[in-house]
């Protein structure tokens, strides 16, 4: 069985600071994704950012970047200059089907981006 | 892009009432289709995995007779919540794979009184 843990239930920073959140998975396979989704208060799943697990560069965009470290299985989002609309739950998944899998997901951290 | 709709996205039932969901891949075919539950202030967690053509795949611990998946076609997947208790409140959420990327339907909120 595959296992995504996220240990921060809850950041809070301030506006156009920086902040990190964390996930270590677990998984068999050898081919695998990970992916950052955001979900705010209107509870739609949003894409964040995605790493191939093949990829040993890691995936940026925009003000969105990732520190992937796949021998600790370690999967940390940066959020850089922060803003009021990054509030909301963030969920660490993992992929590793051929399209016949469902996401494993992390239990989330609530971000607060103070103004 | 690739879109999923939800319907409805909030529904209300008395106990003992069966409720269904639909959750339809708008301009792309899912031969496959995934279930979640969300309780208040929790994650996700996979239900099902609905199989167009064939019986759908539960999870550990959920009860295929209360939650019925039918896939219709290949755009179309239906959740049932037969005999609806107020525990089966919660908030579902469907979503479709394209190649390696998972698209989510926007949630449909069950309430049962």
């Amino acid at each position: 069985a595959q296992t995504v843990t996220q240990s921060q239930p809850e950041m809070s920073v301030q506006e156009a600071e920086t902040v990190t959140l964390s996930c270590t998975y677990d998984t068999s396979e050898s081919n695998y994704y990970l992916f950052w989704y955001k979900q705010p208060p209107s509870r739609q799943m949003i894409l964040v950012i995605r790493q191939e697990a093949y990829k040993q560069q890691n995936a940026t965009e925009n003000r969105f970047s990732v520190n992937f470290q796949k021998a600790a299985k370690s999967f940390s989002l940066k959020i850089s200059d922060s803003q009021l609309g990054d509030t909301a739950m963030y969920f660490c998944a993992l992929y590793s089907g051929g399209g016949a899998d469902g996401l494993t997901f992390g239990k989330g951290t609530h971000l607060i981006i103070q103004p | 892009g690739a879109v999923v709709s939800q319907h409805p996205s909030w529904v209300i039932c008395k106990s003992g009432t069966s409720v269904k969901i639909e959750c339809r891949s708008l301009d792309f075919q899912a031969t496959t289709m995934f279930w979640y539950r969300q309780f208040p202030k929790q994650s996700l967690m996979l239900m099902a995995t609905s199989n167009e053509g064939s019986k759908a795949t539960y999870e550990q611990g959920v009860e295929k007779d209360k939650f019925l998946i039918n896939h219709a076609s290949l755009t179309l997947s239906t959740l049932t919540v037969t005999s609806a208790h107020p525990e089966d409140s919660s908030f579902y959420i469907c979503s479709a794979p394209k190649r390696w990327e998972q698209y989510f339907g926007p949630g449909t909120r069950l309430t049962v009184t």
